[in-house]
């Protein structure tokens, strides 16, 4: 099975200045059905569903904000916030969708808070 | 702009089952591109896949392999929904339950999710 990792597991940075976030695949999830790299970022404020921020490691969802990018490829991905707005503090989790048969392991999460 | 409204019960009793139902709106169920997915979040486990059910000319189910031999995902085309069935639950299956719209992108949409919490 794919295993998830991210580094920290939580942050706290000021507001405007630059959050990032890691995550790290056991395995390469590049793939061209994909593509590119089948990675997916989300965020979860308390209370509420995860949403999805990015798709393909860097593609942003519609709506999403340019603040957010995301990068990487293979096994090795970063979320990075160009700078931090109060409502972005939340959980930030990472999740592959490339094996087969599905598991679609997610990332254990990031807390990001306002310093 | 699909929708997804979950409803069921909150409390389970041990060793009985657990039941969930998911109305879709704004997509069809037999929508080719997507599947309709169950996903967990506990504090022990985490964001845990469960299962999806999807069309291709035919349904197809996938399970964890934590939950399939307990585990049955039914699409309801006359109502656009699906639902989840989790049999013989223990309190480890105490956790908030969402399901969701999965695509070669990832999981875009989501329920509101239900706390589930097993005990007698």
């Amino acid at each position: 099975d794919i295993v998830v990792t991210q580094s920290p597991d939580s942050l706290a940075v000021s507001l405007g200045e630059r959050a990032t976030i890691n995550c790290k695949s056991s395995q390469s999830v590049s793939h061209s059905s994909c593509n590119g790299n089948c990675l997916a970022w989300y965020q979860q404020k308390p209370g509420q569903p995860p949403k999805m921020l990015i798709y393909w490691a860097s593609t942003r969802e519609f709506g999403v904000p340019d603040r957010f990018v995301g990068s990487g490829s293979g096994t090795d991905f970063t979320l990075t916030i160009s700078s931090l707005q109060a409502e972005d503090v939340a959980v930030y989790y990472c999740q592959q969708f490339i094996d087969s048969p599905p598991r679609f392991t997610f990332g254990p999460g990031t807390t990001v808070d306002i310093k | 702009q699909v929708q997804l409204q979950q409803s069921g019960p909150g409390l389970v009793k041990p060793s009985q089952t657990l039941s969930l139902t998911c109305v879709i709106s704004g997509d069809s169920i037999f929508n080719n591109n997507v599947a309709w997915n169950w996903i967990r979040q506990s504090p022990s486990r985490g964001l845990e896949w469960l299962g999806r059910t999807y069309y291709r000319s035919k349904w197809y189910n996938d399970y964890a392999i934590s939950v399939k031999s307990r585990m049955t995902i039914n699409p309801d085309t006359s109502q656009n929904h699906f639902s989840l069935q989790l049999n013989s639950v223990t309190p480890a299956d105490t956790a908030v339950y969402y399901c969701a719209r999965g695509k070669d992108s990832g999981f875009d949409s989501w329920g509101q999710g239900t706390l589930v919490t097993v005990s007698s």
